[in-house]
């Protein structure tokens, strides 16, 4: 089973400031890493997918990067509404699709 | 734009099997265009998927888990369904239906529904 480790657990940021998570696998897993974000009482929704290609309607704030092992999700100039708990996803391991742990980001 | 909305009981007893049922909306469960599945989320804590399921019938389920679960398509109805055996209090928690891109990454998802396993 691959794992993925986010860090950090949590984070306090104020608005306009510049967010980083990581996302680290267990082995290598090329560029099938992909990043949701789940605001309170939603349902998580697709941010980036493979590592670094942005989706269709996300603010461009938001940017992935990485390959191999280690890949990480950058939300430039912060704003109230990501509020919200980030995931990685890997789908390089099939049949078996695994998340990582999650990234609470709490607005100051 | 593809919607998917999860129905079924909120309530499982242990022991019994939890049934939920996905419709979907905005476009054919026998497209050729997406695997449909389930991803859980117990209360407070991460993403767990469940399995997916190919309109053709052809599946994937987590290892972990596929000794208890069951996922099937009915395309009469555009629905796809989940069923989880032999549940325990471990398997209290919100229950999404969702669309697999044939690329493997998760892009339509359903509201979610709590189901509590407990007697």
């Amino acid at each position: 089973e691959i794992v993925l480790t986010q860090s950090p657990d949590f984070q306090s940021v104020t608005p306009k400031e510049k967010v980083t998570i990581t996302c680290r696998a267990s082995q290598s897993i090329g560029s099938s890493l992909h990043w949701y974000q789940q605001k309170p009482d939603q349902s998580p929704k697709l941010l980036i997918k493979y590592a670094s290609q942005s989706i269709s309607g996300v603010p461009s704030r938001f940017s992935g990067s990485g390959s191999g092992t280690d890949f990480t999700l950058t939300i430039n100039s912060l704003e109230a509404e990501d509020a919200a708990t980030y995931y990685c996803h890997q789908s390089s391991s099939l049949p078996l699709l695994t998340f990582g742990g999650g990234t609470k980001v709490e607005i100051k | 734009q593809l919607q998917l909305q999860e129905s079924g009981p909120g309530l499982v007893k242990p022991s019994e099997t939890l049934s939920l049922t996905c419709t979907v909306s905005g476009g054919s469960i026998s497209s050729s265009s997406y695997y449909w599945g389930w991803i859980r989320q117990p209360p407070g804590k991460g993403l767990e998927w469940i399995g997916s399921i190919y309109y053709s019938g052809s599946t994937y389920y987590n290892p972990s888990l596929k000794s208890r679960v069951t996922i099937s398509v009915d395309t009469s109805k555009n629905q796809f369904s989940l069923k989880l055996s032999s549940v325990t209090a471990a398997d209290t928690a919100v229950y999404y239906c969702l669309t697999l891109h044939p690329k493997y990454y998760f892009d339509y998802w359903g509201q979610g529904t709590l189901v509590t396993v407990s007697s």
